[in-house]
């Protein structure tokens, strides 16, 4: 059972415009959040997280929202730019308790901005 | 900088051959992780450890075993290697439940 969903596997975006990337999530034990970036032959890179106090988070051209209530989240990417083409995973953990320390991925959104 | 490294950045191995993925942190992390990336398929765990000389299985164990003697260190061993392994590897720790993990560059690994 996937417990974190992204159901995009792909999006292409004009350079200049906004990336929305989605991702929804059904474990209710979920309280932090975080998004990964991964180019070809490269290991993921932290992005940037939310926690579950919190409902937007932003940073740079990077603003992820968190929508609790729905278990959903988003990564917003404005402006978009060529440089920003790269795999981009959703993350997942509990708080607290057992496998706090263990992050729960999803498949992966492949987004290809074009110049 | 904090460092995730992994030994090999490609490897190819023969059919049955016993293969070894060597991972070092150099930030004192508690926790280390490996996962394999492939295609439409995301990140999957195969094994982590919390502790030295300590293993838990991830999701897709079967066919790897793990090594971890030193805290630095987390080795996959891949007993027996398939064609089923051929992948990307990827090694990443973290301290405790603080933040994310820190990832290494991957070893894309391809048995023939």
């Amino acid at each position: 059972d996937q417990q974190v969903k992204q159901n995009s596997p792909s999006l292409s975006v004009q350079e200049g415009r906004i990336s929305i990337l989605n991702c929804d999530y059904t474990n209710s034990m979920f309280d932090y959040f975080l998004w990964y970036k991964k180019y070809p032959a490269e290991g993921p890179t932290f992005l940037i997280s939310i926690s579950s106090i919190k409902d937007k988070n932003e940073d740079g051209r990077f603003t992820v929202f968190l929508n609790k209530s729905a278990k959903h989240l988003s990564l917003h990417i404005v402006p978009s730019q060529p440089g920003d083409s790269a795999v981009y995973f959703c993350a997942a953990r509990p708080y607290s308790g057992a496998g706090s320390y263990q992050l729960t991925f999803g498949k992966g959104t492949k987004l290809s901005v074009i110049p | 900088d904090v460092k995730v490294t992994q030994s090999s950045r490609y490897l190819v191995k023969r059919t049955g051959e016993k293969v070894f993925l060597e991972c070092v942190q150099d930030m004192d992390h508690e926790n280390m992780f490996w996962y394999r990336q492939d295609p439409g398929l995301g990140l999957r765990l195969i094994y982590f450890s919390y502790d030295v000389k300590m293993k838990e299985k991830g999701d897709i164990p079967e066919g790897y075993s793990v090594s971890r003697e030193k805290k630095e260190r987390f080795s996959l061993i891949l007993e027996s290697a398939s064609t089923n392994q051929t992948s990307m590897y990827l090694c990443a720790s973290s301290f405790g439940t603080d933040y994310g993990y820190t990832f290494g560059s991957g070893t894309r690994l391809t048995v023939v």
